[in-house]
């Protein structure tokens, strides 16, 4: 089945620094792609749709300038946390949206950031 | 803005039995999706299961089942002959047409931890 890679699984940066996240559809195109953070024993909370060729849509009270997405090719998205600190620290997922197969979402690992 | 609720935090059966697991939610759209997802330890999301919200029919997936109530917004997962693999946290999901605000990115409820005991 499809497949939704995403790199690094877990990562530790320092504040005030800055990391990228990469979500990759391994053998699909997709045009949209989405990211969730996830806080411990929490829900996935839906941070910003990333469309390819085009802006980002954040959601309401999602940073734009601290978590930069882009999404440059059709299977690949990057999620940047900028001046990253602790409170950063969670659990992203992204996912993606393959238009041929019914727009069935596939989602990835996760990416555990931890901001020290 | 939908909204999606899991009134269950933990539940807990013996292998072998039924379980179901209960979601509720609130839109005033009329064309959507729902869904149930598995998030096991690894925090791998895996989709259980899927229903179209024009289908009158329950969707079935070998021992995974839906109770879809659209007139109640009521979409419950039946889970028959429990396994220890379905330990997990499920998370029930909504998308719509403008989900959250953005474009069609899911919606879910706070998830139900369900513990399967040999």
């Amino acid at each position: 089945g499809a497949v939704v890679s995403q790199h690094p699984s877990r990562v530790i940066c320092k504040s005030g620094t800055s990391v990228k996240i990469e979500c990759r559809s391994l053998d699909f195109q997709a045009t949209t792609m989405f990211w969730y953070r996830q806080f411990p024993k929490q829900s996935l909370m839906l941070m910003a749709t990333s469309n390819e060729g085009s802006k980002a849509t954040y959601e309401q009270g999602v940073e734009k300038d601290k978590f930069l997405i882009n999404h440059a090719s059709l299977t690949l998205s990057t999620l940047t946390v900028t001046s990253a600190h602790p409170e950063d620290s969670s659990f992203y997922i992204c996912s993606a949206r393959d238009e041929l197969s019914g727009n069935t979402i596939y989602f990835g690992e996760g990416s555990w950031l931890t901001v020290v | 803005a939908q909204t999606v609720t899991q009134s269950q935090p933990e539940m807990s059966v013996q292998e072998a039995e039924t379980v179901t697991l209960s979601c509720t939610y609130d839109t005033s759209e009329s064309n959507y999706y729902l869904f149930w997802y598995k998030q096991p330890p690894s925090r791998q999301m895996i989709l259980v299961i899927r229903q179209e919200a024009y289908k009158q029919q329950n969707a079935t997936e070998n021992r995974f089942s839906v109770n879809f109530q659209k007139a109640a917004k009521s979409f419950s997962l039946k889970i028959s002959d429990s396994q220890l693999g379905d330990t997990a946290m499920y998370f029930c999901a909504f998308r719509g047409p403008r989900s959250g605000g953005g474009a069609d990115g899911l919606t879910f409820g706070k998830g139900t931890h369900l513990i399967i005991q040999p």
